[in-house]
């Protein structure tokens, strides 16, 4: 149990389009998820975080506008790269975590697979 | 007071070793410490977690080893073989508000059959 998947696994894109990221919890209901990036050789950084329903919350230094976080459902999340650029090409890998109450320990994250984003 | 140091960067052990990784936070509302191991390309994965009511935590190989008062927390893999070469990650979080962790900044675990 606690699968979390990412679509695509790797994505290349031109300079300036926009790209799209899925991640799902297959079996159990995600009432928060994460998105992280991750440079070669470097820590996760953590992006953002959204509930379902309710608007993203973003660090500090991420542009909202930039990378768009939808999380319309209790097993979908999304991010998109509008306009994206090569100094967008990194390793993008979100989380989820099950706050109904019925999994233990209530604070635990389920990362996905990633998804590579190389811009050309 | 967020950050969650980790040492060191890198680490070299001989197989049937042990391999030792410390991690030391600063804020004591955190009350969940997890480890995380990646492997080249893949998302992390849960090895073994711990929280701050118990000193020590072993599942098979693993264990953590956490001191409230220090405000550290250690991952020993006993038995270190050649298949656990990766990179590993500590986190932080808080049982309440965000839930969301601060990791470490990795150590890349090397293991010579």
């Amino acid at each position: 149990g606690a699968v979390v998947s990412q679509h695509p696994s790797w994505v290349i894109c031109k300079s300036g389009t926009s790209v799209k990221i899925e991640c799902r919890s297959l079996d159990f209901q995600a009432t928060t998820m994460f998105w992280y990036r991750q440079f070669p050789k470097q820590s996760l950084m953590l992006m953002a975080t959204s509930n379902e329903g309710s608007k993203a919350t973003y660090e500090q230094g991420v542009e909202k506008d930039k990378f768009l976080i939808n999380h319309a459902s209790l097993t979908l999340s999304t991010l998109t790269v509008t306009s994206a650029h090569p100094e967008d090409s990194s390793f993008y890998i979100c989380s989820a975590r099950d706050g109904t109450g019925d999994r233990t320990p209530y604070n635990e994250q389920f990362f996905g697979p990633g998804t590579r984003l190389t811009v050309l | 007071q967020q950050q969650v140091k980790q040492s060191p960067q890198s680490l070299i052990v001989q197989k049937g070793g042990i391999s030792i990784i410390n991690c030391a936070y600063e804020n004591t509302a955190f009350d969940y410490f997890p480890w995380y191991q990646q492997f080249p390309g893949k998302g992390p994965a849960l090895l073994i977690a711990i929280r701050p009511d118990v000193s020590e935590k072993k599942e098979g190989r693993f264990t953590i080893s956490f001191n409230k008062s220090a405000k550290q927390f250690s991952l020993h893999i006993m038995d270190s073989q050649p298949g656990d070469s990766a990179t590993y990650f500590c986190a932080a979080s808080r049982a309440s508000g965000t839930y969301k962790y601060i990791f470490g900044t990795g150590t890349r675990l090397k293991v010579l059959a």
